[in-house]
């Protein structure tokens, strides 16, 4: 079946370093690929998403990049600000039979100032 | 806009007792879904409603949780009896037509003492 997975946490980094979150997947069809990111307290919000492969998905400096030869939505931002501390979720959603969404097991970032 | 409305933020309760949390998807919207987190299991989809009508309700735990949805504008996630394992935070979210993104809404918070 489908699946997502992601690099575990904790990622602990400075402020102002590179990011890259890591994230797989597995899917039968042709999935619409997504970040999302969790604030303590709060709901998931939708932070980026792509559509096909070799789309380029970009919000608030992050980026990730559709790439269906390595089934891979690796998530980037080239300078982290300790806002940016939440935990980030990738997933996959399609519609085959149904609406699937398929959510990774997240990756908690700290930014240290 | 608003966004996806889900009360009460909180909810304690004793053992036994039953409990029903309230969403409010987007306008417009026609799927909704149900989500419960924990530490332990992470994010799990509980049911999901399409056009006011539950399609797929395989992650509902027991024959204690129940899902309803009357209109487009209100669905309610019922836990009767309640059971301290059931304590998690259980979101709301709604997904627009043709599209793939979820919208969450803040989650309500449930303790069962």
């Amino acid at each position: 079946g489908d699946s997502v997975t992601q690099m575990e946490g904790p990622v602990t980094l400075s402020e102002e370093a590179f990011l890259t979150i890591n994230c797989t997947y597995t899917a039968t069809g042709y999935p619409s690929l997504f970040w999302y990111v969790q604030y303590p307290g709060e709901g998931l919000q939708l932070l980026l998403k792509a559509t096909k492969a070799d789309d380029k998905g970009s919000n608030k400096g992050f980026e990730a990049t559709y790439r269906k030869e390595t089934t891979s939505f690796h998530l980037e931002k080239g300078s982290v600000q300790v806002s940016d501390s939440a935990v980030y979720f990738c997933a996959l959603s399609e519609h085959t039979g149904g609406f699937k969404t398929i959510f990774g097991a997240g990756t908690r970032l700290f930014v240290k100032a | 806009d608003a966004g996806v409305i889900q009360s009460p933020r909180h909810e304690v309760t004793e053992m036994g007792q039953e409990v029903t949390l309230r969403c409010k998807p987007i306008s417009g919207h026609d799927y909704l879904f149900w989500y419960r987190q924990t530490m332990m299991r992470g994010l799990e989809l509980l049911i999901y409603f399409n056009n006011n009508v539950p399609i797929d309700d395989s992650g509902m735990p027991e024959d204690r949780f129940s899902a309803k949805m009357p209109n487009a504008s209100f669905s309610t996630l019922k836990i009767q009896p309640s059971e301290p394992r059931d304590s998690a935070v259980y979101f709301c979210a709604s997904s627009p037509p043709g599209r793939y993104e979820q919208y969450f809404g803040p989650g309500t918070r449930l303790t069962v003492t």
